[in-house]
């Protein structure tokens, strides 16, 4: 039972166009969103985040936006740039019975853009 | 530096063998995660520590054990490993609060175990 799903296993984009890479998740209890980005043979770094209470985040290029009611965030990328080549992985948090936080991450959408 | 540190980056080794999997971070983290990446790609947790003590324990084989010796090192070990055993294992860190608060895991680079 996959509750961060991300259905898109890969994505292919032209420098300087958009990416947009779609994350739904099914628990309502997740409170806190997040996006990682991985490189080969590297672990998952973080990228941005969005908090349930919100709809939209900002950071450069990056832009997650939330839709609470269909239970699916966004990640949009603009300018894209051949560096962003990656997996993103969508990860959401919720607090467990004991008050600490886990994550559930989705499986990752593989981004390349090409020059 | 290097934030979260695991050894080895790759390990072969057969079946029905013991191994570890030493992870340490510098960033003064008092939360601490191994996970699990599958062949389907999705990043499982498996062991979570905060303060040396452990705090989430999922549905995991007891043949994997953590150990904390302290706050900056959470390493695993795998007692009679088995085919399935074989994937990437993620340590990461986090500065964990209870009461409202963001925060963000960080990650090593991965072990890549295979059983042979």
């Amino acid at each position: 039972d996959q509750q961060v799903k991300q259905n898109s296993p890969s994505l292919s984009v032209q420098e300087g166009r958009i990416s947009i890479l779609n994350c739904d998740y099914t628990n309502s209890m997740f409170d806190y969103f997040l996006w990682y980005k991985k490189y080969p043979a590297e672990g998952p770094t973080f990228l941005i985040s969005i908090s349930s209470i919100k709809d939209k985040n900002e950071d450069g290029r990056f832009t997650v936006f939330l839709n609470k009611s269909a239970k699916h965030l966004s990640l949009h990328i603009v300018p894209s740039q051949p560096g962003d080549s990656a997996v993103y992985f969508c990860a959401a948090r919720k607090i467990m019975d004991t008050g600490r936080r886990a994550l559930t991450f989705g499986s990752g959408t593989r981004l390349q853009v090409q020059p | 530096d290097t934030a979260v540190s695991q050894t080895p980056k790759y390990l072969v080794t057969q079946m029905g063998n013991d191994k570890s999997i030493k992870c340490e971070q510098n960033l003064g983290h008092d939360t601490m995660y191994w996970y699990k990446q599958d062949s389907k790609k999705f990043l499982k947790i498996m062991f979570s520590y905060n303060n040396k003590e452990l705090i989430i324990n999922e549905t995991v084989p007891n043949r994997f054990s953590p150990k904390s010796p302290d706050k900056a090192h959470l390493n695993l070990h795998i007692n009679s490993l088995e085919l399935g055993d074989s994937a990437v294992y993620f340590c990461a860190s986090s500065q964990d609060r209870l009461a409202g608060g963001t925060y963000e895991q960080y990650f090593g680079p991965g072990t890549r175990l295979t059983v042979t």
